[in-house]
């Protein structure tokens, strides 16, 4: 199974909402990545698990909030969102941390903040 | 700082050849990466150059010149579904070398 699966497809939410996005990865990867993606930009990193552990967070707003609960789960939580949070997130995995390892992108998450 | 520049839009014809090159200013360099991505899709990885030279897997090829900090990602055949956004990307140096991508070449493919 070389697939990350990613849902919702599509989200709708207003600024007062909380919502959860979700991700899984059952190719024994020790890293997951959260990417924000815009309109004809390239991928954005936001946060960086390995080994389960957050290596890295990118200098997000504290309205996202991530958690790996195990090695194949990565959620992203989202509370208070604004209208310019409005993108594609992407999920990623590889099988470790270090950047020198092919990423396999999940479909993504369209979130659409009113 | 670090930099990616590739081109921003390259147009070709159907069993055409058409190379999207990337220049790259990093503190330290480990390997330079390429992914593909349609329209409303995910990315998808094409090719890893560590060492100078060229890779060639299929109708794509990937050349890495770390003397001169570029790359380039080379398509033959042009096919229409080869119509997509490509980036180059980096692992960054630091704690974690995590990619970081360029802002991508948008690749048309005509009849």
């Amino acid at each position: 199974d070389t697939e990350v699966t990613q849902t919702p497809k599509h989200l709708v939410m207003g600024m007062t909402n909380k919502k959860s996005l979700k991700c899984e990865q059952h190719m024994g990867h020790r890293a997951m990545y959260w990417y924000k993606q815009k309109a004809k930009k390239p991928p954005e990193l936001m946060f960086v698990y390995s080994y389960e552990k957050l290596s890295i967070n990118e200098s997000v707003p504290s309205r996202f909030s991530p958690e790996c609960p195990n090695s194949s789960l990565l959620n992203l939580h989202l509370h208070a969102l604004q209208p310019e949070d409005s993108a594609l997130y992407l999920c990623a995995s590889s099988q470790d941390g270090t950047g020198l390892n092919e990423q396999f992108f999940g479909p993504g998450t369209r979130l659409t903040v009113l | 700082g670090q930099s990616l520049e590739q081109p921003s839009e390259v147009t070709a014809v159907e069993g055409a050849i058409v190379q999207i090159n990337c220049t790259y200013q990093t503190s330290g360099f480990y390997g330079l990466s390429w992914y593909q991505q349609h329209d409303g899709g995910a990315p998808t990885f094409l090719s890893y150059n560590a060492l100078d030279g060229l890779e060639e897997t299929g109708r794509f090829s990937s050349f890495l010149s770390r003397s001169d900090s570029y790359g380039y990602l080379l398509l033959q055949e042009l096919q229409m579904k080869d119509s997509a956004s490509y980036f180059c990307a980096v692992p960054l140096r630091g704690t974690a070398r995590q990619l970081t991508f360029g802002s991508g070449t948008q690749l048309t493919v005509l009849p």
